[in-house]
């Protein structure tokens, strides 16, 4: 099975902030990667698929990149509503895997 | 629009069984999609459970499911069911349909991840 090693666990920041989380698979995974946000008592949203392409109606201020193993999704200026979870999954092969969620606070 | 609305809460005892239900609207469960359930326990993270094709019944489970859930699915209703036949006190959680689909690219055509997600059923197993 592939593991999907998500860091930081969590994070304080403050709006303007630039904030990058990052996933780690353990083998190959192509461009097979999504990012979700999930805010309290709410379902994930998807926010980024195939790595690096943004969801429609979701605002460019986020970004994915890489390829293979190591993916970044960078929030390029914190806003009061993205203060929230985020994770990652891996859907190359099954099992699918999530990362541990990233939780972002106000600094 | 694509929904997906899924069944209400529902409050157990250890040892009874339980369906839930996810059903599917905007879209036909008979075109090229595929359906996920998802585990999110009190205050931990997102655990896929397992995956289902309704065109042709294809299932996939995380081993860590394997054998304590079954994941079924009705085309002709549009809907996927995610069912136990013993509950648990571990059981206790937030469950999520969503729907896989694909996208184009230069290429060809590609499975993606997960776009659209149910609100979640909450069970709850107590004595």
């Amino acid at each position: 099975d592939i593991q999907m090693t998500q860091s930081p666990s969590s994070l304080s920041a403050s709006v303007g902030d630039r904030v990058t989380i990052t996933c780690r698979a353990s083998q190959g995974i192509r461009d097979d990667l999504d990012w979700y946000q999930q805010k309290p008592g709410k379902a994930p949203k998807r926010l980024i698929y195939a790595a690096v392409a943004l969801q429609s109606g979701v605002p460019s201020r986020f970004s994915g990149s890489g390829s293979g193993t190591e993916f970044t999704l960078t929030i390029s200026s914190l806003q009061p509503e993205d203060f929230a979870s985020y994770y990652c999954l891996q859907h190359n092969s099954f099992p699918w895997t999530f990362g541990q969620g990233t939780k972002v606070a106000i600094k | 629009e694509v929904q997906l609305v899924q069944s209400g809460a529902e409050v157990k005892k250890p040892g009874e069984s339980l369906k839930i239900s996810c059903k599917g609207s905007g879209f036909s469960f008979t075109s090229s999609y595929w359906i996920a359930w998802v585990r999110q326990m009190p205050g931990k993270g997102l655990e896929w459970m397992g995956i289902i094709y309704p065109g042709d019944s294809d299932t996939r489970y995380s081993p860590s499911f394997q054998g304590q859930v079954t994941i079924s699915a009705d085309k002709s209703f549009n809907t996927a069911y995610l069912q136990w036949s013993s509950l648990k006190a571990s059981d206790t959680a937030m469950y999520y349909c969503a729907r896989r689909s694909g996208y184009y690219y230069t290429s060809g055509y590609r499975w993606g991840g997960l776009d659209y997600w149910g609100q979640g059923t909450l069970v709850t197993v107590s004595s």
